[in-house]
């Protein structure tokens, strides 16, 4: 079946130390996201990616970091920077081209700061 | 003002009602409406998708917009305990869906419960 898959679903990490959320695609989107989601507030864009080797800063990416090597893959690096980092985060895809673009989400990897 | 506003809710309603949810926006170049549904720890996955005005009805969900007024809805009738989620709204001026003035902006997502 295709989809995103995203790992770890949960994730412990203490202050000062960088994590990295995996996210990989098998639908063979070119367009690549990763979202926070906080409680009572919406999907706030923290990176995004058109096509490989290529992404830009979404509205939220200070203390973050990604990389995008290969179409399915669009890691995210939660860095010691990030000031505030306990979040859930969803990482999505879609077509960039044509009709019914919609964006496919993964289920989540929810992050912890001890 | 808030591009998009979304009554968070939450919304608790008996079996078989018609629900209404409802979104406003302040961004005339929108074009692109969706409603998206999200299950207790789960990504949010598309529900109904409709391009600048009018409705749209698939199966007991309806999704409705005005543009001349800035508001969208979405009516889910005959509900079910089932359609118990969060569902959240999203717009946007262009497609494809990326960054800066062309973004997806989504609104904080309404919590509905419905009780058997």
């Amino acid at each position: 079946d295709g989809g995103i898959t995203q790992s770890p679903k949960y994730l412990f990490r203490k202050e000062g130390q960088n994590v990295t959320l995996s996210c990989e695609q098998n639908l063979n989107h070119d367009a690549m996201y990763w979202y926070r989601q906080d409680p009572g507030q919406g999907l706030r864009l923290i990176y995004y990616s058109q096509i490989v080797n290529d992404f830009q800063k979404g509205d939220i990416a200070e203390g973050y970091s990604v990389s995008r090597e290969k179409k399915e893959s669009f890691p995210l690096t939660v860095t010691s920077a990030q000031k505030n980092p306990t979040a859930f985060y969803l990482c999505a895809s879609s077509r960039r081209q044509g009709p019914g673009g919609e964006l496919f989400f993964g289920e989540g990897s929810r992050l912890t700061v001890l | 003002q808030k591009e998009v506003e979304q009554d968070p809710g939450p919304l608790s309603v008996p079996e078989g009602a018609i629900v209404s949810l409802n979104c406003t926006y302040s961004n005339s170049a929108f074009q692109y409406f969706m409603w998206y549904r999200q299950y207790s720890r789960k990504g949010p996955e598309l529900l109904m998708y409709t391009y600048s005005s009018g409705n749209k009805e698939d199966g007991r969900f309806t999704a409705q917009v005005d543009k001349s007024s800035k508001y969208i809805s979405l009516f889910i009738r005959d509900s079910q305990p089932s359609d118990s989620a969060t569902y959240l709204c999203a717009m946007s001026a262009s497609w494809p869906w990326v960054g800066g003035s062309e973004k997806l902006v989504f609104g904080k997502g309404m919590k509905l419960t419905v009780n058997p």
